[in-house]
């Protein structure tokens, strides 16, 4: 049972420095949806993939973050010129994109930012 | 603007007692979807209930059951006879626009 993965999981790194994630979704999973969650508080949406389309981005996403999902599959979410706020737990979610769209989570990639 | 709001920041009940966890949301659009996640102390986000705004019917699912009523955008979680493995923090989340919300969670201890 393959569901979706992170990696790295953990990745600590120096302020201004830039950083990618990766995420891969369930097999067949043609939504991709990535958050980020600090302590406390609940998971914060950044963007979402319908297949390679990039359909929504939050209105509060710095343009320092990128994400591509080049071929539909797997997607990377790129943060440059990172700052200590930026540290938090980034989340990758796929959805089959059918009616019953359950999101299913990874693990998540928690990233600190000295 | 908060789109949705859970107001129990933490709760502990007994084994066996039944819990009710809020949520009350905000949203313009008329079609819209509503959700309840798990967070366990693995941290890992479980998928619970997934509800659009044209389907009010309560539903139950084994010990969960979910209260939705739109007079007061509130779409309540219920936890009956309540067990350990269900301490988690839970999250209430809005899909509205194709942008998604989540509450601040509740963070539920259930003492043995």
């Amino acid at each position: 049972d393959t569901g979706v993965s992170q990696d790295p999981r953990h990745k600590i790194t120096k302020r201004g420095q830039n950083v990618t994630f990766r995420c891969d979704p369930i097999s067949e999973h043609n939504r991709l949806y990535w958050y980020r969650q600090t302590l406390g508080q609940g998971p914060e949406f950044l963007t979402y993939f319908q297949n390679e389309a990039q359909l929504e981005k939050s209105r509060l996403l710095s343009d320092r973050f990128s994400a591509e999902r080049p071929k539909g599959s797997f997607s990377t979410l790129e943060i440059q010129r990172t700052e200590q706020g930026d540290s938090a737990m980034y989340l990758c979610a796929s959805s089959p994109g059918r009616d019953t769209d359950t999101q299913y989570f990874g693990p998540g990639t928690r990233l600190t930012v000295l | 603007a908060q789109k949705v709001t859970q107001a129990q920041t933490e709760i502990s009940v007994v084994e066996k007692e039944d819990v009710t966890l809020d949520c009350v949301y905000e949203t313009r659009d008329t079609t819209y979807y509503l959700f309840w996640y798990k967070q366990p102390p693995s941290g890992e986000l479980v998928f619970l209930i997934r509800r659009n705004s044209f389907d009010e019917q309560n539903e139950i699912s084994g010990r969960y059951s979910w209260n939705f009523q739109k007079s007061t955008s509130s779409f309540n979680f219920t936890i009956t006879a309540s067990q350990v493995v269900d301490s988690a923090v839970y999250f209430c989340a809005n899909e509205d626009g194709n942008q998604f919300y989540f509450g601040t969670g509740t963070s539920l201890t259930v003492i043995p």
